[in-house]
């Protein structure tokens, strides 16, 4: 069974730029989150999709926006990129059934963003 | 506010040794799930366990056991005969309840453990 996948894995823009992630879940699953993770701050909640719908939002500003398509892969986008969204970006999914906050999250490798 | 609290940042053991990870956890709700979730220098987390409010048994899993007890907010994690395959980054994390649905985790800032032969 094909695990979550991300891409790119590593990427590199300046300030100022716009960059798109992409995530693609485990086959079956509906649910979406997206995580920041940063040296400073750890790991943060961006957003969750469940078919094709924002559900949950984290603590982010308004450049930081996603979606999620019909097939449940999901997309993130940064607009006007900062220094300081240099991150590891994480995709995770969930399998259907687990009920709110049930957490058991599977979660790709991650996209690399360096942003100069 | 939710936090979750591991206040050891680095942990160094010889393989075989047992060590335990420590987590501390704030939260106003009744019901909530505790996580552990393991991150090897490949980048992608890695479930665990999970244990909701109401069940503080605790639990051996092979070389794994966890120490969840909300009296002290606290949801430990020990390895035990450690293996230098368990090198890894090590988080807790606490779920959030967002009214209805949908899961979002608050992580602790993770534990770097690093076994040696």
């Amino acid at each position: 069974k094909a695990g979550v996948t991300q891409t790119p894995r590593y990427l590199i823009k300046t300030r100022g730029q716009q960059v798109t992630l992409s995530c693609s879940p485990i086959s079956g699953h509906r649910s979406v989150s997206w995580y920041q993770q940063t040296p400073g701050q750890g790991l943060q909640f961006l957003f969750e999709y469940f078919s094709e719908t924002q559900r949950n939002k984290g603590n982010f500003p308004g450049r930081f926006s996603g979606r999620q398509f019909s097939n449940s892969r999901s997309e993130m986008n940064v607009s006007t990129l900062e220094l300081g969204d240099s991150a590891l970006y994480l995709c995770a999914s969930s399998p259907p059934g687990q009920g709110a906050f049930a957490g058991e999250l599977f979660f790709g490798e991650g996209s690399r963003l360096t942003v100069l | 506010a939710q936090k979750v609290t591991q206040a050891q940042t680095e942990i160094s053991v010889v393989e075989k040794e047992d060590v335990t990870l420590d987590c501390v956890y704030e939260t106003r709700d009744t019901t909530y799930y505790l996580f552990w979730y393991k991150q090897p220098p490949s980048g992608e987390l890695v479930f665990l366990i999970r244990r909701n409010s109401f069940d503080e048994q605790n639990e051996i899993s092979g070389r794994y056991s966890w120490n969840f007890q909300k009296s002290t907010s606290s949801f430990n994690f020990t390895i035990t005969a450690s293996q230098v395959v368990d090198s890894a980054v090590y988080f807790c994390a606490l779920s959030e309840a967002f009214g209805q649905a949908g899961t979002a985790l608050i992580f602790g800032k993770g534990t770097t453990l690093s076994v040696s032969s």
